[in-house]
């Protein structure tokens, strides 16, 4: 009965690869998110999406793209991997009205 | 522009002792205030909240926060800790009605001595 979920759990690949992580909530939100970790614990928001649409996108470099197939789902595609992209991942969700975010377990990404 | 400050980056207490988790904010209005807590590999587990109404809320794991307007803190307090608490502690804050966006602090490390 996981709420949030991401996939995979730790993901270690070469810098200029391309990647994927995945989230998927059951708790049946329609607002998701996905934040950074950096090695020093901070977390700062990175993208957040109500019903499939963006709503917020943090100057993050547009190698990082986002994508909401259905309200269930915000998956993390990022190009053109580099050294510092290296952190953990945080896929969260949330129902707009109660303003309560639940997170995943987190991705732990290291770039080689 | 809305800003949380973590003044204790590292705290070591005695299990068995009294916690105080300091928790600063700023923003213009009245803030939605968090505390979630980051076992080591894990993921953060929200331990309580505060969006209006009593100032004392009670979290799990017997944890509690109180708001402070005067002070613009929200400080955590366990009276007892427990081994098990050891752990990164963050605050965070949202705004009003519109809590699309988490501002955190930088986090607080609690490490429990036996």
């Amino acid at each position: 009965d996981t709420a949030v979920s991401q996939t995979p759990k730790y993901l270690v690949t070469q810098m200029g690869n391309d990647k994927s992580i995945k989230c998927e909530q059951n708790l049946g939100h329609d607002t998701m998110y996905w934040y950074k970790q950096d090695s020093k614990k901070f977390l700062k928001i990175m993208f957040s999406y109500n019903n499939k649409e963006l709503i917020i996108n943090e100057t993050v470099p547009n190698r990082f793209s986002p994508k909401s197939p259905d309200k269930a789902h915000l998956n993390l595609h990022i190009n053109s991997l580099e050294l510092g992209d290296s952190a953990v991942y945080f896929c969260a969700s949330s129902l707009r009205g109660e303003e309560t975010q639940y997170f995943g377990p987190g991705t732990r990404l290291l770039v080689l | 522009a809305q800003s949380v400050t973590q003044p204790d980056i590292h705290i070591t207490v005695s299990e068995g002792a009294s916690l105080e988790l300091r928790c600063n904010y700023s923003y213009g209005a009245t803030p939605y205030l968090f505390w979630y807590v980051q076992s080591p590999g894990q993921g953060l587990q929200l331990l309580l909240k505060y969006f209006s109404g009593d100032t004392l809320v009670q979290g799990i794991k017997g944890f509690e926060a109180e708001f402070k307007r005067s002070q613009s803190s929200f400080n955590l307090r366990k009276p007892s800790v427990h081994w098990s608490d050891a752990a990164e502690y963050f605050c965070a804050v949202g705004a009003l009605r519109n809590t699309d966006k988490l501002i955190f602090g930088t986090g607080t490390r609690l490490q429990v001595f036996p």
